[in-house]
């Protein structure tokens, strides 16, 4: 019940184009859904977050879709550039947990 | 503004040697405090976390030990390495009670040959 489920493994987009990422959790008492972007050779940044109280989240580029009923959510990477190409991980984590779950990754690969 | 550091940033060490990372947050107090290994091309396996001076948990029964001798110091440490430790080592810290979100450090790169 503590899994996150992260797909695609690997995702090739063209520059320009929108690459999408999805998550699917099971635990209901999740309440705070970050993304994290790891380049090569670095550690993960925070990207972006959202709490379930809320469908969609934006900044910038970025944008996560949240869907509680379904139990699953998004990143949404518009007009997608070569220098987004880094492996994007999900977590979920409920409140007091101290943990984050993470998703197993997807490389992302912007084709210029 | 917070601050994570570790070191070394690489290290090649033989099999059956000792091994000490150190990890040290600034800007912050009283924060939780991880150790993550990372495979080549895998995901993020949790091995340690901390949510004071002297508490560790261990996520995963290895071949490895954490300590905590001050509040913003995280040290991952073995006495004999194997081939398998051989990864890319993250640390991280969030807020203690907060809502769960964690930053990492620049990473070690460990090879064990």
């Amino acid at each position: 019940q503590q899994q996150v489920k992260q797909s695609p493994q690997s995702l090739i987009v063209q520059k320009g184009g929108i690459s999408i990422i999805n998550c699917a959790y099971e635990n209901t008492a999740f309440d705070y859904f970050p993304w994290y972007q790891q380049f090569p050779g670095k550690g993960p940044a925070l990207l972006i977050a959202i709490r379930p109280d809320v469908s969609e989240k934006k900044e910038g580029r970025f944008t996560i879709s949240f869907n509680k009923s379904a139990k699953q959510f998004s990143l949404h990477i518009m007009d997608s550039q070569p220098g987004d190409s880094a492996t994007y991980f999900c977590a979920a984590t409920k409140t007091g947990f101290q943990k984050l779950v993470f998703g197993t990754g997807t490389r992302l690969l912007v084709s210029p | 503004s917070q601050t994570i550091h570790q070191w070394p940033a690489t290290l090649v060490q033989p099999v059956g040697s000792p091994l000490s990372l150190e990890c040290t947050v600034e800007g912050t107090s009283n924060p939780n405090l991880y150790w993550y290994r990372q495979a080549a091309g895998r995901g993020l396996q949790l091995l340690f976390y901390s949510v004071g001076i002297g508490q560790i948990s261990s996520e995963v029964p290895q071949n490895l030990s954490a300590s905590r001798p001050q509040d913003r110091q995280f040290i991952l440490s073995s006495k004999k390495l194997l081939l398998s430790d051989s990864g890319f080592y993250l640390c991280a810290w969030s807020v203690l009670g907060g809502v769960g979100e964690q930053y990492f450090g620049p990473g070690t790169r460990l090879t064990v040959t």
